[in-house]
Order: C-alpha cells, then sequence, then structure tokens
C-alpha cells in the first residue's frame, strides 16, 4: 500500500530564509503533485513531477523529484510571508488513478 | 468562472440525518474524485469516475456513503444517517485522463464543510 511521508510537519521561518520540505513513498510511482493550501480553502497545484530528476520552478518555490530514491523536495527560497500556507505533497498509485497525499507541511513565515 | 464548482458550502446537520452534496467539474474533464479532508490532515481518496462508471471506492467509503455521476457530467455524493465522524471538509476534483502532463493535474473545488451535531 502505497504510503506517503512529509516532514516537517510545521515549521515556522523568517522571511529571506532558506528551506526545504521533503516528501517520501514508499512504493514506485509514475508521478508527484505538490498542493498548496490556504486556511479554509482548497487546494491549489503547483507542481505536477513525472520522470526521475525533474525539476520545476515557480518564483521562491521549486520542486524536484528522485524516483530512485522515492523523495521529492520543494524548496523555498528567500521565503516571504505570502507563502505561509499548508503544502501537500500527494503520489499518483500505479496502475491506478488516485492520488495519495501526505499529511501535509504547515509554513508559518514570520515578518 | 470555469473551475470545479461544490454545492452547498456548509452543511450543519443532525446525528441520523442524510445529506447529499453536489460537484460539477470543469465542463472538458472526464474524471472526478471525491476525498474528505478532516483537520490537520491530507485529503483522503473516497471514490472516482471517468464519465458516468465509479472506477474505484476506498474502504473508508461505508455503505452509508454512496456517490453518483448519471450523466458523466456533475456528481451527488450522498451520506445516510450521518454520524459525528463524518464531520470533514469534503472536496471534489476534476481532471483529464493521464495522456499528457499538462492535463493530469487534478483540480480541487472549494469544498463543502459538513458538521454534524
Amino acid at each position: 500500500e502505497l504510503k506517503v511521508e512529509q516532514n516537517p510537519l510545521f515549521l515556522s521561518m523568517q522571511e529571506g530564509k532558506n528551506y526545504t520540505i521533503y516528501c517520501n513513498y514508499s512504493t514506485t510511482s509514475d508521478r508527484l503533485y505538490w498542493y498548496r493550501q490556504d486556511p479554509g480553502k482548497s487546494l491549489e497545484s503547483l507542481f505536477v513531477l513525472l520522470s526521475n530528476g525533474a525539476v520545476k520552478q515557480e518564483g521562491r518555490l521549486m520542486a524536484s523529484l528522485d524516483t530512485k530514491a522515492r523523495l521529492s523536495t520543494l524548496h523555498i527560497t528567500a521565503a516571504v510571508h505570502d507563502l505561509s500556507a499548508t503544502y501537500f505533497c500527494a503520489v499518483g498509485a500505479n496502475r491506478d488513478d488516485k492520488i495519495i497525499f501526505g499529511k501535509g507541511t504547515r509554513l508559518h513565515i514570520l515578518p | 468562472d470555469t473551475g470545479v464548482s461544490q454545492d452547498p458550502r456548509h452543511k450543519i446537520t443532525k446525528r441520523g440525518q442524510n445529506v447529499t452534496f453536489r460537484c460539477d467539474p470543469i465542463s472538458e474533464h472526464n474524471r472526478l474524485y471525491w476525498y474528505r479532508q478532516t483537520l490537520g490532515q491530507g485529503p483522503e481518496f473516497l471514490t472516482y469516475f471517468q464519465n458516468e462508471a465509479q472506477l474505484e471506492k476506498s474502504r473508508l467509503l461505508s455503505d452509508r456513503f454512496s456517490a453518483e455521476r448519471p450523466k458523466g457530467s456533475f456528481s451527488t455524493l450522498e451520506i445516510q444517517r450521518t454520524e459525528q465522524g463524518d464531520s470533514a471538509m469534503y472536496l471534489c476534483a476534476s481532471s483529464f485522463p493521464r495522456v499528457a502532463e499538462i492535463t493530469d493535474t487534478q483540480y480541487f473545488g472549494p469544498g463543502t464543510r459538513l458538521t454534524v451535531l
């Protein structure tokens, strides 16, 4: 059974700092997603990663995928307050169309 | 607005009552998914449809839960004899089939927050 683990689950950091959120998954998969969720709101798609070594960047966020290690990272560069949110990674279950979510990383950026 | 829509946005009900939620996917998407999210957790998969066919149901979906997508467009999720443990955010998402990166992403609606008293 596919399991997805994120760490840390909670992260408080100061503006201007860099940090990385990690997502490990337990079985092989052909796709990985990162979503953002603001309090009381729905999920916003950030990245889709489909191949080993894939790297995608949008603004201060960069996601990468290592399928051999079953690991994805979401790197935050020079954090700003607007990036405060919960970030979820989700992994596609092979031969299946559902995706399994991690518990999320609640990111709080202090001014 | 061409995004996924859900109705109602909030529902408060008493234990034992039946509730029904509606989801309207993005019009050209033929896949539709239901998830449940409780406080502090990630969304948990419940079921999904391709067109009108329900292709998978999670073990989380007890006999009290039923979902339909009669014409392959909107979908309904009904919970019978609600229990306090059913209190959660119910999220709907839609997507194209997995044929290309840009069409694989699931787009989520705003959710229906259910409170069972």
